[in-house]
């Protein structure tokens, strides 16, 4: 069974830009969440979808958003980059709701310039 | 502000022995507790968890104590195998079967000395 594949691994984007990350869970999970990881925060809820629709939203600035598709595939956009927002972002999904079942993707780096 | 902290970044430890990681919250909504493994250029793995109705909970090698009056859980793994060189994250959630939104601590990179 193929895990949790994030694209694209790496992305360099300047500020001001917007980008998007793409996300396919594991074939069945139906929840998807996104995590940003930075070194002194460590991993931060940004949002979760279920079923296309967002069910929890952590504490980011408008300029984060997300959306999931029919088939449960997700995608987040970060519009109008800031320095701060160079992180690792992390894709998680499941089957149900809880902890113990996410299942982790290997993230996409984002650097902005 | 950080309602889980992990306040050692870095723990070697040599192969054979116990390591311990220590993990603290501030948030007494907290009532379910996980650890999770992260190996570099890998998404984090689930390791163990902890209800808060629990003070202990035991998986092979791997055990996690809660100490809620305190505040505070660890993992203890014994004997500590070079494979287990990671970064160990702390998370909680305010509900087992609630929102995957979990409150992650910083992370302890765990090295093991063959």
């Amino acid at each position: 069974k193929a895990g949790v594949t994030q694209t694209p691994r790496y992305l360099i984007k300047t500020r001001g830009q917007q980008v998007t990350l793409s996300c396919s869970p594991i074939s069945g999970h139906r929840s998807v969440s996104w995590y940003q990881q930075t070194p002194g925060q460590g991993l931060q809820f940004l949002f979760e979808y279920f079923s296309e629709t967002q069910r929890n939203k952590g504490n980011f600035p408008g300029r984060f958003s997300g959306r999931q598709f029919s088939n449960s595939r997700s995608e987040m956009n970060v519009s109008t980059l800031e320095l701060g927002d160079s992180a690792l972002y992390l894709c998680a999904s499941s089957l149900a709701r809880g902890g113990e079942k996410l299942f982790f993707g290997s993230g996409t780096q984002l650097s902005v310039l | 502000d950080q309602q889980v902290k992990q306040n050692s970044p870095s723990l070697s430890v040599q192969e054979g022995r116990i390591s311990i990681l220590n993990c603290d919250y501030t948030n007494s909504m907290f009532d379910y507790f996980l650890w999770y493994k992260k190996y570099p250029a890998e998404g984090p793995t689930f390791l163990i968890s902890i209800s808060s109705i629990k003070d202990k909970n035991e998986d092979g090698r791997f055990t996690v104590f809660l100490n809620k009056s305190a505040k505070h859980l660890s993992l203890h793994i014994v004997p500590s195998q070079p494979g287990d060189s990671a970064v160990y994250f702390c998370a909680a959630s305010g509900s087992r079967a609630g929102a995957n939104n979990l409150f992650f601590g910083t992370g302890t990179r765990l090295t093991v000395i063959p």
